[in-house]
């Protein structure tokens, strides 16, 4: 089956450290996203990338890291630059291009102890 | 003024009932217009995707685009309990560059039998 799949599901991070949140994806799309989602916040973008090997800062950049090595594949990492890490964290793809659907995978929680 | 508004709710209805969610928005150049569903713990799902002013069907659900007012609804007709969720309406602004969607922050509905 395509889709999007994050792991983990649940990640405790104690503070200071940083951790790397798993985003794959088989659908063959070229773009991929990053959210956080804090209650009564709605969805905010942490990073986004078009292609391989590029990626852009969204509306909540620091304190997060990227990397898109493939196509397949956009892990992020909460460093221990960012204030307030704990929340609900989704990934996303889209074929680049209009009238495209963006798919989410089922989101990694991650609570900092 | 956020560029997208979206009363967070909670809203509750008996089953059956027709359910009205609404934002605003404040910038014109938003022209794609997104509803996803989203249950407790999961990655939101897409709803409905318009473009043009006016309504959009799709079995029980309608999406409204009224441009002018800057203003965009979704509207549940027999309501049922598997409806239950938090509603966000997302926004996509036209031009050339990335396709960021832009969220509101949800309406979480439940639908009571």
């Amino acid at each position: 089956d395509g889709g999007i799949t994050q792991s983990p599901k649940y990640l405790f991070r104690k503070e200071g450290q940083n951790v790397t949140l798993s985003c794959e994806q088989n659908l063959n799309h070229d773009a991929m996203y990053w959210y956080r989602q804090d209650p009564g916040q709605g969805l905010r973008l942490i990073y986004y990338s078009q292609i391989v090997n590029d990626f852009q800062k969204g509306d909540i950049a620091e304190g997060y890291s990227v990397s898109r090595e493939k196509k397949e594949s956009f892990p992020l990492t909460v460093t221990s630059a960012q204030k307030n890490p704990t929340a609900f964290y989704l990934c996303a793809s889209s074929i680049t291009g209009r009238d495209t659907e963006a798919f989410f995978g089922q989101g990694t929680r991650l609570t900092v102890v | 003024q956020k560029e997208v508004e979206q009363d967070p709710g909670p809203l509750s209805v008996p089953e059956g009932a027709i359910v009205s969610l609404n934002c605003t928005y404040s910038n014109s150049a938003f022209q794609y217009f997104m509803w996803y569903r989203q249950y407790s713990r999961k990655g939101p799902e897409l709803l409905m995707y318009t473009y043009s002013s006016g309504n959009k069907e799709d079995g029980r659900f309608t999406a409204q685009v009224d441009k002018s007012s800057k203003y965009i609804s979704l509207f549940i007709r027999d309501s049922q309990p598997s409806d239950s969720a938090t509603y966000l309406c997302a926004m996509e602004k036209s031009g050339a560059g990335s396709y960021q969607l832009t969220f509101g922050k949800g309406t979480k509905l439940s639908v009571i039998p």
